[in-house]
Formats: C-alpha cells, structure tokens, sequence
C-alpha cells in the first residue's frame, strides 16, 4: 500500500513553454502533498506544501507564479512549470502523506524535466 | 533552504564492509528518519527515529537519534552490492507541518 505515482517520468520542453507534471497517490487519499527539487548530486529541497482545496505555501525564494500548484482531489496534486528555462532543468519528486500530521511522507518515482 | 550536515560525503568500500554515516544539525528535530536513493528514483524510507537515544535496527541497518535531538548516525552492517545508492537523513521539527529537511546525502559504492 501507499504506492505515489509521477507522470511524466521524464519530460524534455523548449524554452518558453510551460510543462505540467502529475503526483497521483494510488491506494490512498492525501491531504498534503509536498514537492521537491533535487540538482544533479544534491539533495532534495522542499519547493512547496500542497494542501486539498487551498494554495499552496511555497518555501522562501521559490516563485509561486513560475511554479504553479494545484491540489484538486484528495489523490492528485499537479505542478506547472511556466515559461520553462534551462535552469528549470532539474529532477521533481513529489511526496505524499495518508492523512494525518506526523504520518509517513510517502515519495513518488520522480520526474526529470530537461529543458532546451 | 536549510540542510542538515551529513559525513562523509561519500564512501568507496569493499563487499563485506560495515559503513557508518552521520548526520548533525544545529537545531533540534523530534523525529529524524534516513532514507535511500537509487539513481532515478524517489528515495525510500529505510529507518524513522522518534525518540532522543532511541536505537532501532532494520535487518543489517542500525540507526540511532542522538541524545541532544541534533544528529543521528546510520550503520550498514556486512554491505552487499545493492546497498549502492545515495542515503539521506531527514528531520522532523514536528507541529503544524510536516516539512522534511535534508540532509546533503551520503554515496555508497560498495565493490564485489
């Protein structure tokens, strides 16, 4: 159980356009989603806390109008990279949590989105 | 954002071998966790820490939350070829959000 999915697993784009990535919690309903960014060979960096039906909080430097997130259902979050740019580039991981505050952040397999 | 520290940055060691690995903060968490991460991939939760001292095992993992509630350390005992991979530690301020912090990981190659 609590199995997290991400689609696309992988994405490449054209600079300037806008791409969209999936976090669907599979056997589970998730209040809370969180997303991540991860460099090549760095760590995981937390971009944003999702909550069902509300905005999402971004974390400090992260521009909420560049990364557009919306939590619809209970099972699916969505990320919108806008007006992508190579910097962009970057691995996005999604995590999920079952239900209450202090329960396990289950993560998803990760997106990578390269952006040309 | 804020990282944890975690040492060494990362290990080459032969089949067989223990490991360990560190991490420390500066502030206090009330749960630390350690998770693991093949290329590609989302991490993998391997051991959760929710209590100061605490020492919890997990097959050939061994993990334990420092008494100062500021670092954490990870044993892997008699290392096999699929222990390769990237392990991060995570705290847990607690309260009102559940928000992770990372710690810098750790790259395990452990030769046959």
């Amino acid at each position: 159980g609590a199995v997290v999915s991400q689609h696309p697993s992988w994405v490449i784009c054209k600079s300037g356009t806008s791409v969209k990535i999936e976090c669907r919690s599979l056997d589970f309903q998730a209040t809370t989603m969180f997303w991540y960014r991860q460099f090549p060979k760095q760590s995981l960096m937390l971009m944003a806390t999702s909550n069902e039906g509300s905005k999402a909080t971004y974390e400090q430097g992260v521009e909420k109008d560049k990364f557009l997130i919306n939590h619809a259902s209970l099972t699916l979050s969505t990320l919108t990279v806008t007006s992508a740019h190579p910097e962009d580039s970057s691995f996005y991981i999604c995590s999920a949590i079952p239900g209450h505050i202090g329960d396990e952040q289950y993560f998803g397999p990760g997106t990578r989105l390269t952006v040309t | 954002g804020q990282q944890l520290n975690q040492s060494p940055q990362s290990m080459f060691i032969q089949e067989g071998e223990d490991v360990s690995m560190n991490c420390t903060s500066s502030s206090i968490f009330n749960t630390w966790l350690w998770y693991k991460q093949d290329p590609g991939e989302g991490p993998v939760l391997l051991i959760a820490l929710y209590k100061a001292g605490e020492l919890t095992s997990n097959g050939r993992l061994t993990a334990q939350f420092g008494i100062t509630r500021k670092d954490s350390f990870l044993n892997i005992s008699a290392s096999i070829p699929s222990d390769v991979g990237i392990y991060f530690c995570a705290g847990l301020r607690g309260g009102a959000t559940n928000k992770l912090i990372f710690g810098t990981g750790t790259l395990l190659a452990v030769q046959p």
